[in-house]
């Protein structure tokens, strides 16, 4: 079965760049999220969308934007990075259907900020 | 306060013992829903099994069954007949409200299979 998918898998950059996310949902889900896991640490909720509008808004930093395509893939755009924003990135994907389905995780993009 | 507490940080298990991850909950809202993912060491997020707060029986998925005690708010995932494939963080989640879009999880619990 299809799954999510994400790139790229590994990004490293310096203090101070930009990085940008892909995910790829599972085919027919509308709804994407994007989580950061820092090391050690349980998964935090940044964002979400569904059908290209922004749905959910979690600890998202003013520094990060996203947002979803037509084709429902999504980006997350990481600026002015900091050594703080080294982590896992995930993204998950679900059907919409106002209820409280599973989110589908990707394998996640691991991010090292030197 | 905390939404999801996992309070074993690690736990030891024999190869084909039965095993029991406990995870308590707390929310005000009558409708929410409570997740199990295992993330192996490799780094992903495997969805394991659901339960629904209107749920009147408790979730099975092949060796994997939810104890759900909602008068205790407790959601335990049982884990039948372990294998060496099963060490891995398992984390408990949930979803607040409908239409509700963020999962909250708990620390998780790091689970070790001795053969």
């Amino acid at each position: 079965a299809a799954g999510v998918i994400q790139s790229p898998r590994h990004l490293i950059k310096e203090k101070r760049e930009t990085a940008t996310l892909k995910c790829y949902p599972i085919p027919r889900h509308d709804t994407v999220y994007w989580y950061q896991q820092g090391p050690g640490q349980d998964p935090q909720f940044l964002i979400s969308f569904y059908e290209k509008m922004q749905s959910d808004k979690g600890s998202i930093p003013d520094r990060f934007s996203a947002q979803q395509f037509s084709d429902y893939h999504s980006e997350l755009n990481m600026s002015s990075l900091e050594l703080g924003d080294s982590a896992l990135y995930f993204c998950a994907s679900s059907p919409w259907s106002g209820g409280l389905e599973a989110q589908y995780f990707g394998p996640g993009t691991r991010l090292l900020v030197l | 306060a905390q939404k999801i507490t996992q309070t074993q940080p690690g736990m030891f298990v024999q190869e084909k013992e039965a095993v029991t991850l406990d995870c308590t909950y707390d929310t005000s809202d009558p409708s929410y829903g409570l997740f199990w993912y295992k993330q192996p060491s490799s780094g992903e997020m495997i969805f394991l099994i659901y339960q629904g707060s209107y749920d009147q029986q408790n979730a099975t998925e092949g060796r994997y069954s939810l104890n759900f005690q909602k008068a205790r708010k407790s959601a335990n995932l049982v884990i039948s007949a372990s294998q060496l494939g099963d060490s891995a963080m398992y984390f408990c989640a949930m979803r607040e409200g409908r239409g509700a879009q963020k999962l909250v999880f708990g620390q998780g619990t790091r689970l070790t299979i001795n053969p």
